[in-house]
């Protein structure tokens, strides 16, 4: 497995509260991205980061912002979260972004707005 | 813009059954295709890729998917099931050129009763 770690693994906040969440990799890979996972729809992208202090937004980034100011950390901060914001949140990363990159995905981290 | 669709949201099989998940997905040019499992509780792990050459492609655990370009398919398969395939599983698609975006299908439940 690629060295991937997301912290915490488990998160209940109460609406309006800042939650930051990280993702760590050993790997050095250029690309980090950060997924949710719901019932229904797969996973879809909220934001990537193709280096450190260059990101992008992904489909469902509303709401979401993220820093990468070190090559192995990419973190992912709802500024004032809300229930519609409960999911699992995976981080992948991928080595280039090339059309034969593969991304390879962290161990998640179950978050809960109440 | 790319998509994926997988059709069957949940399937139950008995131990020793085949297994074929289907995943079509739309796009007009040159993709590179995956399928992830996930295991419950757990991360997202790659069970294989295509990129190029033989349609058919053969990952770990005796799993394979043929590419159909023709057909815009690209389905899963596996002879005999084990009751520790219980997973879901998820076809995904990456367009080969450009924005290396990678689109998932909303996931398939596979359920193996022993």
């Amino acid at each position: 497995d690629a060295g991937i770690t997301q912290s915490p693994r488990h998160k209940v906040t109460e609406t309006g509260t800042p939650v930051t969440l990280r993702c760590h990799q050993t790997e050095n890979h250029r690309y980090m991205y950060w997924y949710r996972q719901d019932p229904g729809h797969g996973l879809r992208l909220i934001h990537y980061s193709y280096g450190v202090k260059d990101t992008d937004k992904g489909e469902v980034s509303d709401g979401y912002s993220v820093s990468r100011s070190k090559t192995e950390d990419f973190l992912l901060t709802l500024e004032s979260a809300t229930s519609s914001q409960t999911s699992v949140y995976f981080c992948a990363i991928s080595e280039s972004g090339g059309s034969t990159d593969t991304q390879y995905f962290g161990p998640g981290t179950r978050l809960t707005v109440l | 813009a790319q998509s994926v669709s997988q059709h069957n949201h949940h399937v139950i099989l008995s131990e020793a059954a085949s297994l074929e998940l289907g995943c079509n997905y739309s796009y007009g040019g040159t993709v590179n295709l995956f399928w992830y499992v996930q295991y419950p509780g757990q991360h997202l792990q790659l069970l294989l890729k295509y990129f190029s050459g033989d349609p058919l492609v053969k990952g770990i655990k005796g799993f394979e998917a043929e590419f159909i370009k023709s057909k815009f398919s690209f389905n899963l398969r596996k002879p005999s099931v084990q009751w520790s395939d219980t997973a879901e599983y998820f076809c995904a698609v990456k367009n080969s050129g450009g924005y290396q975006k990678v689109t998932f299908g909303t996931g398939t439940k596979l359920q193996v009763i022993p």
